[in-house]
């Protein structure tokens, strides 16, 4: 069966470390979507990708950069993590705007 | 205003009783409307979609769509407590993308 799968699942890490968070998926979707979920804030869009070697920012990116160099994978990179990015991460992929967005189990981030 | 902007939570209902869930949005370009249910510590998952005007059943859900006045709905009939979780709506945004909403917590108690 088709899934997406992110790795780890919990990473505490220290303030100004450069984190990777991997998002692999396999229903080769060409659209691809990072969120982050905070209490109150819903989920919010950091990055997107609608194919190879595409990217786009959304609303929360400074930060934080994706790149897309195959279908399968949009790793999430925090250039340099703080405290304000200690968060709950999910990625997204889906088929077209009228279908399902498929979610990832998601990451919890701790940044110390 | 905010994109989208969700009942303020959390809702309780008894089991076996009607909840209702509400969504307004901003964007006039919205096409494509969902409803995803999240567990606590889950991640999101489908519930309903609905694209044009009016009622959607599935099963015990309703979603309903009125463009005119930026509002979708869910209705969930004889709630059960595994109901019990926070209801996310969304729409395809203008700039293409989804955009969810803040949620709403619903329990259900037995």
């Amino acid at each position: 069966d088709a899934e997406i799968t992110q790795s780890p699942r919990h990473k505490i890490t220290e303030t100004g470390r450069q984190v990777t968070l991997a998002c692999h998926q396999t229903w080769n979707h060409n659209n691809m979507f990072w969120y982050r979920q905070d209490l109150g804030h819903g989920l919010r869009l950091i990055h997107y990708s609608y194919g190879v070697h595409d990217t786009n920012k959304g609303e929360v990116s400074d930060g934080y950069s994706v790149s897309r160099s195959n279908t399968e994978d949009l790793p999430l990179t925090l250039e340099s993590a703080a405290s304000s990015q200690t968060s709950v991460y999910f990625c997204a992929s889906f088929e077209n705007f009228r279908t399902e967005a498929f979610f990832g189990q998601g990451t919890r981030l701790t940044v110390v | 205003q905010k994109e989208v902007e969700q009942n303020s939570g959390p809702l309780s209902v008894p089991e076996g009783a009607i909840a209702s869930l509400n969504c307004t949005y901003s964007d006039r370009v919205s096409q494509s409307f969902f409803w995803y249910r999240q567990y606590s510590g889950k991640s999101p998952e489908l519930i309903m979609s609905i694209y044009s005007n009016g009622d959607k059943e599935d099963g015990r859900f309703t979603a309903q769509l009125n463009k005119a006045s930026q509002y979708v709905s869910l209705l969930i009939r004889d709630s059960q407590p595994s109901d019990s979780a926070t209801y996310l709506c969304a729409f395809t945004g203008g700039g293409q993308n989804f955009v969810f909403g803040p949620g709403t917590r619903l329990s259900v108690l037995p």
